[in-house]
């Protein structure tokens, strides 16, 4: 079975900008879950979709959001990029809540 | 509130055994897990355990309980310098289902 993927892995973009991450959970899996991990905050929840419904959200501000598709695909989206936003954003599926997460390789996002 | 803590580093030489230790507050958590994470990589999921569970061995590593204490960690034994990298130890939140993880510890292993 493959893995989580995402995409892209790596992207540059400057501040103000907008951007869209995407992440393709196991097959079958039908909950994502998305962590941003910095040197300084360690790894955060940031928000979980389950059957296309957000389920849970952190602790970040509006200009983060989610969605899920109905083959479970999902996206992110941060508005108004700040320097603060650099960091690496983690993807995880689970065949529904309660279950082992399985982490992507992450997206690494700098933002100049 | 729900917390994890781990300590940053540990430093050990090729062969001996490695114990990552890691305490958490939510007594109700149902799991408890080690992550991997290697330079540049996502998290790799190393192993977990039960909460009704003490101990649980899988091949090299041992994870070991103590639900009173709230008390976790992993032991590596026979440590190999590919085992370098930041171990996480998280738990499962019983409010939300979401995962609290520590700060990591970085394990550098010395040939």
């Amino acid at each position: 079975k493959a893995g989580v993927t995402q995409t892209p892995r790596y992207l540059i973009k400057t501040r103000g900008q907008q951007v869209t991450l995407s992440c393709s959970p196991i097959s079958g899996h039908r909950s994502v879950s998305w962590y941003q991990q910095t040197p300084g905050q360690g790894l955060q929840f940031l928000f979980e979709y389950f059957s296309e419904t957000q389920r849970n959200k952190g602790n970040f501000p509006g200009r983060f959001s989610g969605r899920q598709f109905s083959n479970s695909r999902s996206e992110m989206n941060v508005s108004t990029l700040e320097l603060g936003d650099s960091a690496l954003y983690l993807c995880a599926s689970r065949a529904r809540p309660g279950e082992t997460q399985y982490f992507g390789p992450g997206t690494r996002l700098l933002v100049l | 509130g729900e917390d994890v803590e781990q300590s940053l580093f540990l430093s050990v030489r090729e062969g001996d055994s490695s114990v990552i230790n890691c305490t958490y507050t939510d007594s109700s958590s149902t799991y408890l897990y080690w992550y991997k994470q290697e330079p540049g990589a996502g998290l790799q999921l190393l192993t977990y355990i039960f909460s009704n569970m003490d101990m649980k061995q899988d091949q090299r590593l041992t994870v070991l309980l103590n639900k009173k204490d709230k008390h976790l960690s992993l032991r590596i034994a026979d440590t190999q310098t590919g085992d370098s990298a930041i171990y996480f130890c998280a738990e499962v939140s019983s409010n939300t289902g979401k995962l609290i993880f520590g700060q990591g510890t970085t394990l550098q292993v010395k040939p």
